[in-house]
């Protein structure tokens, strides 16, 4: 079946840049997506990327696909304590319900 | 602007009761899904909705889960009867053409 991995954790300087990666089996997604998860909330709709594009940004967020390696990154640019939360990957194919990754922990440091 | 409405946020009950969740998508989303997250972990879909039609109820344990949504808009989730393992956040979400889901706040269930 489809597989999403991520890392676990990630730890970043206020200021720097993070970039959080994710890989995924199904070849056939139409759409990627990262979604950011404060604690105790739901899931926030960040940016999503259709499948025959490389890259995608928007303000603060970059996003890169890499479709022969099954790759996909989140980078955030300045990365601000408000920043610090879960960050998942997930992928859709068709209209099928979204799968996702187990969620990359980001904690930025002052 | 929309959101995905959740009630309750929080859910205590005891093992073998009957607990419900409801939800009320984004104005003219016409498909509607329930997620469950257990800690650590992202969401799986429990079932999928397109307007009252159950489109993926293929991971809904059906013994004890069942999912509603008569009219096509709002949404009921009941467990009966709850078990130690159902403790989880459950996340409801909707879209409008399909491409980009937008998630409630969640109910958090702890079963003891």
């Amino acid at each position: 079946g489809e597989d999403v991995e991520q890392s676990l954790f990630l730890s970043v300087r206020e200021g720097d840049s993070s970039v959080i990666n994710c890989t995924y089996t199904d070849s056939s997604s139409t759409y990627l997506y990262w979604y950011k998860q404060e604690p105790g909330a739901g899931l926030q709709l960040l940016t999503y990327i259709f499948s025959n594009m490389d890259m995608k940004q928007d303000q603060r967020l970059t996003v890169l696909l890499n479709k022969k390696d099954k790759h996909l990154s989140l980078r955030i640019a300045d990365t601000q304590t408000g920043d610090s939360a879960i960050y998942f990957c997930a992928e859709k194919t068709g209209r099928r319900a979204l799968t996702f990754g187990s969620g990359t922990r980001l904690q930025v440091q002052p | 602007e929309a959101e995905v409405a959740q009630s309750p946020r929080y859910k205590i009950t005891e093992k073998s009761q009957a607990v419900a969740f409801w939800c009320d998508p984004i104005s003219g989303h016409a498909t509607l899904y329930w997620y469950r997250q257990i800690l650590g972990q992202g969401p799986e879909l429990l079932v999928q909705f397109q307007d009252e039609s159950v489109v993926d109820d293929s991971q809904l344990p059906k013994d004890r889960f069942s999912a509603e949504r008569l009219k096509g808009v709002d949404s009921t989730l009941k467990i009966q009867p709850a078990e130690l393992g159902d403790s989880a956040m459950y996340l409801c979400a909707s879209s409008f053409q399909g491409s980009e889901q937008y998630f409630g706040p969640g109910t958090r269930l702890t079963v003891t």
